[in-house]
Protein backbone atom coordinates (compact mmCIF):
# COMPACT_ATOMS: atom_id res chain seq x y z
CA UNK A 1 0.00 0.00 0.00
CA UNK A 2 1.66 3.31 -0.90
CA UNK A 3 2.60 5.39 2.43
CA UNK A 4 3.65 8.87 2.54
CA UNK A 5 7.35 8.85 4.14
CA UNK A 6 8.85 11.28 6.49
CA UNK A 7 12.79 12.17 7.17
CA UNK A 8 14.23 12.40 9.94
CA UNK A 9 12.27 10.58 12.35
CA UNK A 10 13.96 12.54 15.06
CA UNK A 11 16.53 15.36 14.92
CA UNK A 12 18.06 17.62 17.60
CA UNK A 13 19.20 20.53 16.95
CA UNK A 14 20.43 23.94 18.67
CA UNK A 15 18.13 26.76 19.12
CA UNK A 16 18.90 29.18 15.90
CA UNK A 17 19.44 26.09 13.36
CA UNK A 18 17.98 26.03 9.91
CA UNK A 19 16.27 22.42 9.68
CA UNK A 20 14.70 20.83 6.96
CA UNK A 21 12.16 18.22 7.32
CA UNK A 22 11.36 15.89 4.68
CA UNK A 23 8.59 14.06 2.42
CA UNK A 24 7.62 11.98 -0.34
CA UNK A 25 4.23 12.40 -0.94
CA UNK A 26 1.94 9.23 -2.47
CA UNK A 27 3.09 9.55 -5.98
CA UNK A 28 -0.38 10.35 -7.75
CA UNK A 29 -1.50 12.75 -4.80
CA UNK A 30 -1.57 16.44 -6.09
CA UNK A 31 -2.15 18.07 -2.48
CA UNK A 32 0.43 18.23 0.19
CA UNK A 33 0.27 19.59 3.75
CA UNK A 34 2.20 20.36 6.81
CA UNK A 35 0.81 19.93 10.34
CA UNK A 36 2.25 19.76 13.86
CA UNK A 37 1.61 18.25 17.16
CA UNK A 38 3.17 19.91 20.38
CA UNK A 39 3.70 17.11 22.93
CA UNK A 40 -0.05 17.00 24.90
CA UNK A 41 -1.46 19.44 22.27
CA UNK A 42 -3.82 18.94 19.32
CA UNK A 43 -2.15 18.58 15.67
CA UNK A 44 -2.15 21.92 14.39
CA UNK A 45 -2.24 22.96 10.71
CA UNK A 46 0.65 24.49 9.30
CA UNK A 47 0.67 24.81 5.73
CA UNK A 48 -1.21 23.21 2.38
CA UNK A 49 0.33 23.68 -1.06
CA UNK A 50 -0.93 22.79 -4.42
CA UNK A 51 0.78 23.03 -8.06
CA UNK A 52 3.69 24.51 -6.63
CA UNK A 53 2.58 27.06 -4.48
CA UNK A 54 0.99 27.44 -1.17
CA UNK A 55 -2.87 27.22 -1.12
CA UNK A 56 -3.53 28.17 2.36
CA UNK A 57 -1.14 28.42 5.92
CA UNK A 58 -2.45 29.24 9.46
CA UNK A 59 -0.84 31.85 11.72
CA UNK A 60 1.58 29.60 12.97
CA UNK A 61 3.44 29.32 9.52
CA UNK A 62 5.47 32.46 9.93
CA UNK A 63 8.18 33.87 7.92
CA UNK A 64 10.75 31.51 9.87
CA UNK A 65 8.72 28.83 7.73
CA UNK A 66 8.90 27.84 4.03
CA UNK A 67 7.79 25.04 1.95
CA UNK A 68 9.03 23.82 -1.22
CA UNK A 69 8.87 21.02 -3.67
CA UNK A 70 12.00 20.86 -5.09
CA UNK A 71 11.60 17.99 -7.41
CA UNK A 72 9.18 15.28 -8.88
CA UNK A 73 8.88 13.65 -5.14
CA UNK A 74 9.86 15.66 -2.15
CA UNK A 75 7.99 18.08 -0.42
CA UNK A 76 10.14 20.12 2.58
CA UNK A 77 9.49 21.87 5.15
CA UNK A 78 12.36 24.52 6.36
CA UNK A 79 12.29 26.19 9.62
CA UNK A 80 15.05 28.80 8.86
CA UNK A 81 16.29 29.88 12.36
CA UNK A 82 14.46 27.17 15.10
CA UNK A 83 12.77 28.30 18.80
CA UNK A 84 12.70 26.42 21.71
CA UNK A 85 8.75 26.41 21.25
CA UNK A 86 9.24 24.74 17.63
CA UNK A 87 9.85 21.59 19.38
CA UNK A 88 7.02 19.20 18.29
CA UNK A 89 5.99 16.40 15.93
CA UNK A 90 5.66 17.44 11.89
CA UNK A 91 3.59 15.66 9.92
CA UNK A 92 3.23 15.39 6.39
CA UNK A 93 0.00 14.89 4.41
CA UNK A 94 -0.90 13.94 0.66
CA UNK A 95 -4.28 14.17 -0.56
CA UNK A 96 -5.55 13.08 -4.34
CA UNK A 97 -7.47 16.40 -4.27
CA UNK A 98 -8.37 19.21 -2.09
CA UNK A 99 -9.92 17.80 1.09
CA UNK A 100 -13.40 19.35 0.03
CA UNK A 101 -13.51 16.14 -2.52
CA UNK A 102 -12.22 13.23 -0.82
CA UNK A 103 -11.30 14.72 2.56
CA UNK A 104 -8.90 11.84 3.18
CA UNK A 105 -5.46 13.03 4.07
CA UNK A 106 -2.77 10.22 4.39
CA UNK A 107 -0.19 11.13 6.66
CA UNK A 108 3.42 10.26 7.43
CA UNK A 109 4.93 8.40 10.73
CA UNK A 110 6.01 12.17 11.53
CA UNK A 111 9.47 13.86 12.29
CA UNK A 112 9.86 14.50 16.42
CA UNK A 113 11.79 18.20 15.99
CA UNK A 114 13.25 18.59 19.50
CA UNK A 115 15.02 22.62 19.86
CA UNK A 116 17.37 22.90 22.70
CA UNK B 1 -13.08 30.34 12.14
CA UNK B 2 -13.61 26.43 12.90
CA UNK B 3 -13.37 24.61 16.34
CA UNK B 4 -13.30 21.27 17.22
CA UNK B 5 -13.93 20.21 20.68
CA UNK B 6 -13.66 16.54 22.07
CA UNK B 7 -14.47 16.57 25.65
CA UNK B 8 -12.76 13.78 27.00
CA UNK B 9 -9.25 14.61 26.84
CA UNK B 10 -8.29 10.59 28.57
CA UNK B 11 -11.27 7.60 28.93
CA UNK B 12 -9.98 4.62 30.84
CA UNK B 13 -12.05 1.89 30.01
CA UNK B 14 -11.92 -1.98 30.73
CA UNK B 15 -11.80 -4.77 27.78
CA UNK B 16 -15.59 -5.39 26.67
CA UNK B 17 -16.92 -1.88 27.84
CA UNK B 18 -18.61 0.24 25.43
CA UNK B 19 -17.00 3.43 24.34
CA UNK B 20 -18.61 6.97 23.45
CA UNK B 21 -16.13 9.81 22.87
CA UNK B 22 -17.77 13.32 21.86
CA UNK B 23 -16.66 15.85 19.22
CA UNK B 24 -18.73 19.30 18.66
CA UNK B 25 -17.86 21.77 15.77
CA UNK B 26 -18.60 25.00 15.32
CA UNK B 27 -19.30 25.91 12.06
CA UNK B 28 -23.29 25.93 10.90
CA UNK B 29 -22.39 24.83 7.15
CA UNK B 30 -21.97 22.12 5.52
CA UNK B 31 -18.92 20.39 6.73
CA UNK B 32 -17.14 16.86 6.05
CA UNK B 33 -16.13 14.81 9.04
CA UNK B 34 -13.69 12.17 10.24
CA UNK B 35 -12.23 10.25 13.01
CA UNK B 36 -8.58 9.76 12.95
CA UNK B 37 -6.73 7.18 15.19
CA UNK B 38 -3.02 7.52 16.26
CA UNK B 39 -1.88 3.64 17.86
CA UNK B 40 1.46 4.54 19.82
CA UNK B 41 4.25 5.04 18.21
CA UNK B 42 2.48 5.15 14.77
CA UNK B 43 0.87 7.80 12.49
CA UNK B 44 -2.50 8.98 12.32
CA UNK B 45 -5.05 6.65 10.12
CA UNK B 46 -8.40 7.30 9.32
CA UNK B 47 -11.36 5.57 11.03
CA UNK B 48 -14.01 6.62 9.06
CA UNK B 49 -15.39 9.56 7.63
CA UNK B 50 -19.01 11.25 7.08
CA UNK B 51 -20.06 13.42 3.64
CA UNK B 52 -23.42 12.72 3.01
CA UNK B 53 -26.51 10.24 3.36
CA UNK B 54 -26.67 7.96 6.17
CA UNK B 55 -25.40 9.81 9.24
CA UNK B 56 -24.64 7.28 10.77
CA UNK B 57 -21.20 5.89 9.56
CA UNK B 58 -19.10 2.63 9.96
CA UNK B 59 -15.69 2.39 9.92
CA UNK B 60 -12.79 0.18 10.46
CA UNK B 61 -12.34 -2.20 13.75
CA UNK B 62 -15.82 -2.28 14.85
CA UNK B 63 -16.20 1.59 15.13
CA UNK B 64 -19.23 3.91 14.34
CA UNK B 65 -19.71 7.54 14.56
CA UNK B 66 -23.34 9.18 14.29
CA UNK B 67 -23.77 12.65 12.77
CA UNK B 68 -26.34 14.51 14.52
CA UNK B 69 -26.44 18.37 12.31
CA UNK B 70 -28.86 19.99 15.12
CA UNK B 71 -26.15 19.16 17.59
CA UNK B 72 -22.66 19.99 15.38
CA UNK B 73 -21.96 16.89 16.40
CA UNK B 74 -19.78 13.43 15.14
CA UNK B 75 -19.41 11.11 18.23
CA UNK B 76 -17.15 8.54 18.13
CA UNK B 77 -18.63 5.05 19.30
CA UNK B 78 -17.89 1.11 19.61
CA UNK B 79 -20.15 -1.29 21.71
CA UNK B 80 -17.20 -3.39 23.19
CA UNK B 81 -13.13 -2.31 23.11
CA UNK B 82 -10.18 -4.42 22.88
CA UNK B 83 -6.71 -3.73 24.61
CA UNK B 84 -5.47 -2.79 21.08
CA UNK B 85 -7.98 0.00 20.57
CA UNK B 86 -5.67 1.99 23.09
CA UNK B 87 -4.42 4.99 21.18
CA UNK B 88 -5.24 8.59 20.63
CA UNK B 89 -8.41 9.63 18.97
CA UNK B 90 -8.76 12.49 17.03
CA UNK B 91 -11.94 13.83 15.29
CA UNK B 92 -11.03 16.36 12.38
CA UNK B 93 -13.49 18.63 10.80
CA UNK B 94 -13.38 19.91 7.06
CA UNK B 95 -15.20 22.97 5.38
CA UNK B 96 -15.28 23.52 2.08
CA UNK B 97 -11.86 25.08 1.03
CA UNK B 98 -10.46 24.98 3.73
CA UNK B 99 -7.92 22.52 6.40
CA UNK B 100 -8.30 20.17 7.74
CA UNK B 101 -8.58 21.12 11.42
CA UNK B 102 -8.42 18.66 14.37
CA UNK B 103 -9.32 18.22 18.21
CA UNK B 104 -7.07 18.58 20.81
CA UNK B 105 -7.50 14.85 20.81
CA UNK B 106 -8.55 12.19 23.30
CA UNK B 107 -6.23 9.40 24.81
CA UNK B 108 -8.02 5.76 24.64
CA UNK B 109 -6.56 3.35 27.67
CA UNK B 110 -8.10 -0.12 27.65
CA UNK B 111 -7.02 -2.58 30.44
CA UNK B 112 -7.30 -6.18 30.05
Amino acid sequence: EPEVTQTPSHQVTQMGQEVILRCVPISNHLYFYWYRQILGQKVEFLVSFYNNEISEKSEIFDDQFSVERPDGSNFTLKIRSTKLEDSAMYFCASSVVVGGNTGELFFGEGSRLTVL
Amino acid sequence: AQSVSQHNHHVILSEAASLELGCNYSYGGTVNLFWYVQYPGQHLQLLLKYFSGDPLVKGIKGFEAEFIKSKFSFNLRKPSVQWSDTAEYFCAVLQAGTALIFGKGTTLSVSS
